[in-house]
Protein backbone atom coordinates (compact mmCIF):
# COMPACT_ATOMS: atom_id res chain seq x y z
CA UNK A 1 0.00 0.00 0.00
CA UNK A 2 1.05 3.46 -0.89
CA UNK A 3 1.96 5.73 2.20
CA UNK A 4 1.84 9.12 3.00
CA UNK A 5 3.96 10.96 5.92
CA UNK A 6 2.16 14.04 7.59
CA UNK A 7 3.17 16.31 10.21
CA UNK A 8 2.31 15.03 14.14
CA UNK A 9 -0.04 18.39 15.18
CA UNK A 10 -0.45 21.28 14.00
CA UNK A 11 -1.97 24.62 14.99
CA UNK A 12 -3.87 27.40 14.01
CA UNK A 13 -5.90 30.77 15.12
CA UNK A 14 -9.11 30.76 14.48
CA UNK A 15 -10.84 32.78 11.48
CA UNK A 16 -7.24 32.08 9.75
CA UNK A 17 -6.24 30.01 6.85
CA UNK A 18 -4.80 26.43 7.63
CA UNK A 19 -2.90 24.68 5.27
CA UNK A 20 -2.22 20.67 6.55
CA UNK A 21 0.11 19.28 4.10
CA UNK A 22 0.88 15.83 3.10
CA UNK A 23 3.65 13.77 1.06
CA UNK A 24 3.00 10.85 -1.10
CA UNK A 25 5.81 10.34 -2.87
CA UNK A 26 5.27 6.60 -3.94
CA UNK A 27 1.61 7.56 -5.14
CA UNK A 28 1.23 5.56 -9.05
CA UNK A 29 -1.05 6.93 -11.93
CA UNK A 30 -4.27 5.64 -10.38
CA UNK A 31 -4.09 6.45 -6.56
CA UNK A 32 -7.07 8.79 -5.68
CA UNK A 33 -5.76 11.22 -2.50
CA UNK A 34 -8.30 11.38 -0.24
CA UNK A 35 -9.04 13.61 2.97
CA UNK A 36 -10.93 12.64 5.90
CA UNK A 37 -11.01 14.25 9.68
CA UNK A 38 -12.18 12.77 12.87
CA UNK A 39 -13.61 15.13 15.61
CA UNK A 40 -13.14 14.02 19.26
CA UNK A 41 -15.63 11.04 20.32
CA UNK A 42 -16.90 10.53 16.59
CA UNK A 43 -15.74 8.45 14.27
CA UNK A 44 -13.94 9.56 10.88
CA UNK A 45 -15.66 11.90 8.23
CA UNK A 46 -15.15 12.50 4.63
CA UNK A 47 -13.75 15.93 3.47
CA UNK A 48 -12.06 15.31 -0.37
CA UNK A 49 -10.54 13.64 -2.71
CA UNK A 50 -9.18 14.59 -5.92
CA UNK A 51 -6.79 12.81 -8.69
CA UNK A 52 -4.48 14.74 -10.35
CA UNK A 53 -6.66 18.15 -10.56
CA UNK A 54 -7.49 20.74 -7.71
CA UNK A 55 -10.74 20.51 -6.23
CA UNK A 56 -12.62 22.72 -3.93
CA UNK A 57 -16.18 21.98 -1.89
CA UNK A 58 -18.24 23.46 1.02
CA UNK A 59 -15.18 21.80 3.36
CA UNK A 60 -12.14 22.28 2.27
CA UNK A 61 -10.11 22.58 -0.97
CA UNK A 62 -7.10 19.95 -2.27
CA UNK A 63 -4.21 21.35 -3.72
CA UNK A 64 -2.23 18.17 -5.58
CA UNK A 65 0.99 19.22 -6.63
CA UNK A 66 1.91 18.81 -10.71
CA UNK A 67 4.44 15.61 -9.98
CA UNK A 68 1.46 14.38 -6.91
CA UNK A 69 3.84 13.61 -4.97
CA UNK A 70 2.64 15.69 -2.37
CA UNK A 71 -1.00 17.67 -1.92
CA UNK A 72 -2.09 20.18 0.83
CA UNK A 73 -5.66 20.43 2.17
CA UNK A 74 -7.01 24.06 2.55
CA UNK A 75 -9.54 25.34 5.09
CA UNK A 76 -10.28 28.66 4.45
CA UNK A 77 -11.04 29.95 7.43
CA UNK A 78 -10.63 27.45 10.76
CA UNK A 79 -13.19 27.85 13.19
CA UNK A 80 -12.83 25.95 16.98
CA UNK A 81 -14.92 23.10 15.52
CA UNK A 82 -12.25 22.24 12.59
CA UNK A 83 -10.37 21.29 15.91
CA UNK A 84 -9.62 17.34 14.64
CA UNK A 85 -7.01 14.65 13.70
CA UNK A 86 -6.51 15.30 9.30
CA UNK A 87 -6.03 12.00 7.60
CA UNK A 88 -4.47 12.31 4.08
CA UNK A 89 -4.88 8.28 2.63
CA UNK A 90 -4.15 7.47 -0.76
CA UNK A 91 -6.64 4.83 -2.31
CA UNK A 92 -5.48 2.49 -5.11
CA UNK A 93 -7.80 1.04 -7.57
CA UNK A 94 -8.88 -2.20 -5.23
CA UNK A 95 -10.62 0.51 -3.06
CA UNK A 96 -9.18 -0.16 0.30
CA UNK A 97 -8.57 2.94 2.45
CA UNK A 98 -5.63 2.29 5.01
CA UNK A 99 -5.37 5.19 7.30
CA UNK A 100 -2.50 6.54 9.16
CA UNK A 101 -1.31 8.73 12.03
CA UNK A 102 -2.62 12.10 10.55
CA UNK A 103 -2.30 15.57 12.29
CA UNK A 104 -3.63 16.77 14.81
CA UNK A 105 -5.06 20.14 14.11
CA UNK A 106 -5.25 22.81 17.11
CA UNK A 107 -7.15 25.97 16.42
CA UNK A 108 -6.58 28.66 18.94
CA UNK A 109 -9.45 31.45 19.48
CA UNK B 1 -25.60 12.33 11.70
CA UNK B 2 -23.88 10.03 9.04
CA UNK B 3 -27.23 7.13 8.29
CA UNK B 4 -24.44 4.79 9.87
CA UNK B 5 -25.85 3.67 13.26
CA UNK B 6 -23.53 1.94 15.77
CA UNK B 7 -24.69 -0.15 19.14
CA UNK B 8 -23.58 0.15 21.76
CA UNK B 9 -21.79 2.81 22.32
CA UNK B 10 -19.76 1.52 25.20
CA UNK B 11 -19.46 -1.87 26.12
CA UNK B 12 -17.69 -3.05 28.74
CA UNK B 13 -16.92 -7.01 28.98
CA UNK B 14 -15.01 -9.78 30.90
CA UNK B 15 -12.54 -12.05 28.92
CA UNK B 16 -15.13 -15.17 29.05
CA UNK B 17 -18.34 -12.74 28.10
CA UNK B 18 -20.04 -13.51 24.90
CA UNK B 19 -20.89 -9.75 23.46
CA UNK B 20 -22.16 -8.48 19.56
CA UNK B 21 -21.58 -4.97 18.28
CA UNK B 22 -23.99 -3.79 15.62
CA UNK B 23 -23.77 -1.67 12.94
CA UNK B 24 -27.02 -0.56 10.20
CA UNK B 25 -27.07 1.30 7.43
CA UNK B 26 -29.74 3.55 5.72
CA UNK B 27 -27.38 4.59 2.81
CA UNK B 28 -28.26 1.91 0.41
CA UNK B 29 -25.04 1.20 -0.07
CA UNK B 30 -23.43 -2.20 -1.18
CA UNK B 31 -20.13 -2.21 1.09
CA UNK B 32 -20.00 -2.19 5.51
CA UNK B 33 -16.23 -2.72 6.96
CA UNK B 34 -14.85 -3.02 10.22
CA UNK B 35 -11.99 -0.88 11.40
CA UNK B 36 -10.30 -1.16 14.95
CA UNK B 37 -8.66 1.70 16.66
CA UNK B 38 -6.27 1.77 19.18
CA UNK B 39 -5.30 4.52 21.48
CA UNK B 40 -2.49 6.32 19.65
CA UNK B 41 -2.50 3.56 16.66
CA UNK B 42 -4.07 4.43 12.95
CA UNK B 43 -7.02 3.09 12.29
CA UNK B 44 -6.85 -0.62 11.38
CA UNK B 45 -9.42 -2.49 8.41
CA UNK B 46 -10.26 -6.23 9.96
CA UNK B 47 -13.29 -6.64 7.62
CA UNK B 48 -14.85 -5.89 4.52
CA UNK B 49 -18.18 -7.29 3.01
CA UNK B 50 -19.67 -6.58 -0.32
CA UNK B 51 -23.10 -7.32 -1.09
CA UNK B 52 -23.24 -9.58 1.70
CA UNK B 53 -19.86 -11.29 1.13
CA UNK B 54 -16.75 -10.94 2.89
CA UNK B 55 -14.22 -9.91 0.55
CA UNK B 56 -11.75 -8.71 2.91
CA UNK B 57 -10.50 -10.13 6.40
CA UNK B 58 -6.85 -8.52 7.61
CA UNK B 59 -5.31 -11.32 9.62
CA UNK B 60 -8.25 -10.72 12.43
CA UNK B 61 -8.16 -13.29 15.37
CA UNK B 62 -11.05 -15.76 15.26
CA UNK B 63 -12.43 -14.00 18.90
CA UNK B 64 -13.66 -11.77 16.51
CA UNK B 65 -16.46 -13.21 14.21
CA UNK B 66 -18.32 -10.73 11.67
CA UNK B 67 -21.34 -11.72 10.21
CA UNK B 68 -23.18 -9.85 7.26
CA UNK B 69 -27.19 -10.86 7.22
CA UNK B 70 -28.03 -8.07 5.10
CA UNK B 71 -26.44 -5.07 2.92
CA UNK B 72 -27.61 -2.91 6.06
CA UNK B 73 -26.63 -4.14 8.77
CA UNK B 74 -23.93 -5.63 9.90
CA UNK B 75 -22.33 -7.48 13.15
CA UNK B 76 -18.89 -7.86 15.17
CA UNK B 77 -18.96 -11.36 17.37
CA UNK B 78 -16.90 -11.02 20.12
CA UNK B 79 -16.03 -14.08 22.64
CA UNK B 80 -12.90 -14.40 24.79
CA UNK B 81 -11.31 -11.25 24.29
CA UNK B 82 -7.71 -10.05 25.66
CA UNK B 83 -7.12 -7.08 27.68
CA UNK B 84 -5.18 -5.82 24.53
CA UNK B 85 -8.79 -5.73 22.05
CA UNK B 86 -10.29 -2.37 24.10
CA UNK B 87 -10.45 -0.04 21.17
CA UNK B 88 -12.67 2.05 19.50
CA UNK B 89 -14.36 -0.16 16.87
CA UNK B 90 -15.48 1.92 14.00
CA UNK B 91 -18.46 0.51 11.37
CA UNK B 92 -18.49 2.39 7.56
CA UNK B 93 -19.95 1.64 4.33
CA UNK B 94 -19.89 3.26 1.01
CA UNK B 95 -21.43 2.94 -2.49
CA UNK B 96 -19.33 0.08 -3.60
CA UNK B 97 -16.29 -1.94 -2.26
CA UNK B 98 -14.02 -1.62 -5.81
CA UNK B 99 -14.06 1.85 -6.44
CA UNK B 100 -14.38 3.84 -3.03
CA UNK B 101 -15.25 7.20 -3.79
CA UNK B 102 -16.42 7.79 0.15
CA UNK B 103 -16.80 6.16 3.66
CA UNK B 104 -19.38 7.07 5.56
CA UNK B 105 -18.74 6.14 9.52
CA UNK B 106 -20.91 5.08 12.26
CA UNK B 107 -19.65 7.22 15.70
CA UNK B 108 -18.09 3.86 17.07
CA UNK B 109 -18.49 1.29 20.04
CA UNK B 110 -15.92 2.16 23.03
CA UNK B 111 -14.73 -1.38 24.25
CA UNK B 112 -13.52 -2.45 27.42
CA UNK B 113 -11.98 -5.95 27.94
CA UNK B 114 -11.17 -6.23 31.72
Amino acid sequence: DAKTTQPNSMESNEEEPVHLPCNHSTISGTDYIHWYRQLPSQGPEYVIHGLTSNVNNRMASLAIAEDRKSSTLILHRATLRDAAVYYCILRDGGGKLIFGQGTTLQVKP
Amino acid sequence: ETGVTQTPRHLVMGMTNKKSLKCEQHLGHNAMYWYKQSAKKPLELMFVYSLEERVENNSVPSRFSPECPNSSHLFLHLHTLQPEDSALYLCASSQDWDRVRKLFFGSGTQLSVL
